[in-house]
């Protein structure tokens, strides 16, 4: 089975709100996460990244926070805009690992 | 440009025939990759290459192949043992292993 999942299929919310989207990885030897967002039709694009000797990453309206005690990574959009609305997927990578794996996805869709 | 150039973007082929997606990129980037998306789903790898003439088996090689004769170049070929093969095929590359990814566009591949 997959390595990596994520706890919500959807995810909806108003514009304005925050938004916060979970994911869990099985793999203690991943050390490397990533996630990404991907609109219709697209290839996904890179959001943001944390490696495991990291707790918490921020970007611009994104952090990402990694609990490695119970195997949890989020996501957390502030001030939710509509052009948020898209899936979001996480993955994970180990050091000696191939590639990245990634989980099912979260489909956000931001309200007006 | 700089980037991961896929074609076609849409891609018919009939049963029983050989299929080959383009995968380019200009990146300078040793790691590329070949996923696969079916709808509501995660994505799945299928090939990657870490160096130039060599690669390695993903999660559902089966029916597909793969070569990396150049650095920019990794196309993927859907053969016709490919039993399922109408899905998105979405190619990426990276600078090595446990980095960030970028990907392409995207092809979407239906059998007629």
């Amino acid at each position: 089975g997959e390595s990596v999942g994520l706890h919500l299929p959807t995810l909806s919310v108003q514009e304005g709100d925050n938004s916060i989207i979970n994911c869990a990885y099985s793999n203690s030897a991943s050390d490397y996460f990533i996630w990404y967002k991907q609109e219709s039709g697209k290839g996904p694009q890179f959001i943001i990244d944390i490696r495991s000797n990291m707790d918490k990453r921020q970007g611009q309206r994104v952090t990402v926070l990694l609990n490695k005690t119970v195997k949890h990574l989020s996501l957390q959009i502030a001030a939710t805009q509509p052009g948020d609305s898209a899936v979001y997927f996480c993955a994970e990578s180990i050091q000696a690992g191939t590639a990245l794996i990634f989980g099912k996805g979260t489909t956000l869709s931001v309200s007006s | 440009d700089g980037g991961i150039t896929q074609s076609p973007k849409y891609l018919f082929r009939k049963e029983g025939q050989n299929v080959t997606l383009s995968c380019e990129q200009n990146l300078n980037h040793d790691a590329m990759y070949w996923y696969r998306q079916d709808p509501g789903q995660g994505l799945r790898l299928i090939y990657y290459s870490q160096i130039v003439n060599d690669f390695q088996k993903g999660d559902i090689a089966e029916g597909y192949s793969v070569s990396r004769e150049k650095k920019e170049s990794f196309p993927l070929t859907v053969t016709s043992a490919q039993k399922n093969p109408t899905a998105f095929y979405l190619c990426a590359s990276s600078i090595g292993q446990n980095t960030e990814a970028g990907f392409g566009q995207g092809t979407r591949l239906t059998v007629v």
